[in-house]
């Protein structure tokens, strides 16, 4: 079975522009959440949706939106770029919604690195 | 965003020995998480841990929920080179966002 899908793998854009990432989930799971991960930390939470309703927002500014598709793939967007955005940006995927099920984790795809120059 | 307070920040260990690795949260989680990350690549889920004193193995991984839920550790035995990696432990909140640890960078020396 496939494992979670991003695109593109690579990205380069400069300041001031936009860009939109995708998130295929695996195969029956319905939530989809976005992760922030400047390089030597953790990942940060971003957003989580499920049933194409957002389900939870991180610490960040408004200029990232999310949406999820009635085929639960995901897209994250991010407007007016700034060079602190640099970063992989990473999706996972899980069953439910963390709480609904008590076994409930989460599945990393192999992320979005974008460079914002 | 909140992080996880991970210990420690990195090894250095010979192949064969044992390593122990352990995460601290100042608020209450109800799930606790391993993952493993290679340069590059997305987070690989190594054993999660759904209740308080439980104690999960995953071939050599073993990793433990601490019983006043906000702590977990992991130990790894007879290490190989293949461990290679930087160590993620994650916490999913009682407000069920999913919280992640500083890192601990594994090398291990052959």
């Amino acid at each position: 079975d496939a494992g979670v899908t991003q695109s593109p793998t690579h990205l380069i854009k400069t300041r001031g522009q936009q860009v939109t990432l995708r998130c295929s989930p695996i195969s029956g799971h319905k939530s989809v959440s976005w992760y922030q991960q400047v390089l030597g930390q953790g990942p940060q939470f971003i957003f989580q949706y499920y049933e194409k309703e957002e389900r939870g927002r991180g610490n960040f500014p408004d200029r990232f939106s999310a949406r999820q598709f009635p085929n639960y793939s995901s897209e994250l967007n991010v407007n007016a770029l700034l060079l602190g955005d640099s970063a992989l940006y990473l999706c996972a995927s899980s069953l439910a919604w963390p709480g609904k099920t008590s076994t409930d984790t989460q599945y990393f795809g192999p992320g979005t690195r974008l460079t914002v120059l | 965003g909140q992080q996880l307070n991970q210990s420690p920040q990195s090894m250095f260990i010979q192949e064969g020995e044992d390593v122990s690795m352990n995460c601290t949260s100042s608020s209450i989680f109800n799930t606790w998480l391993w993952y493993k990350q290679d340069p590059g690549e997305g987070p690989v889920l190594l054993i999660a841990l759904y209740k308080a004193g439980e104690l999960t193995s995953n071939g050599r991984l073993t990793a433990q929920f601490g019983i006043t839920r906000k702590d977990s550790f992991l130990n790894i035995s007879a290490s190989i080179p293949s461990d290679v990696g930087i160590y993620f432990c994650a916490g999913r909140s009682t407000g069920n966002q999913f919280y992640f640890g500083t890192g601990t960078s594994l090398t291990v020396i052959p």
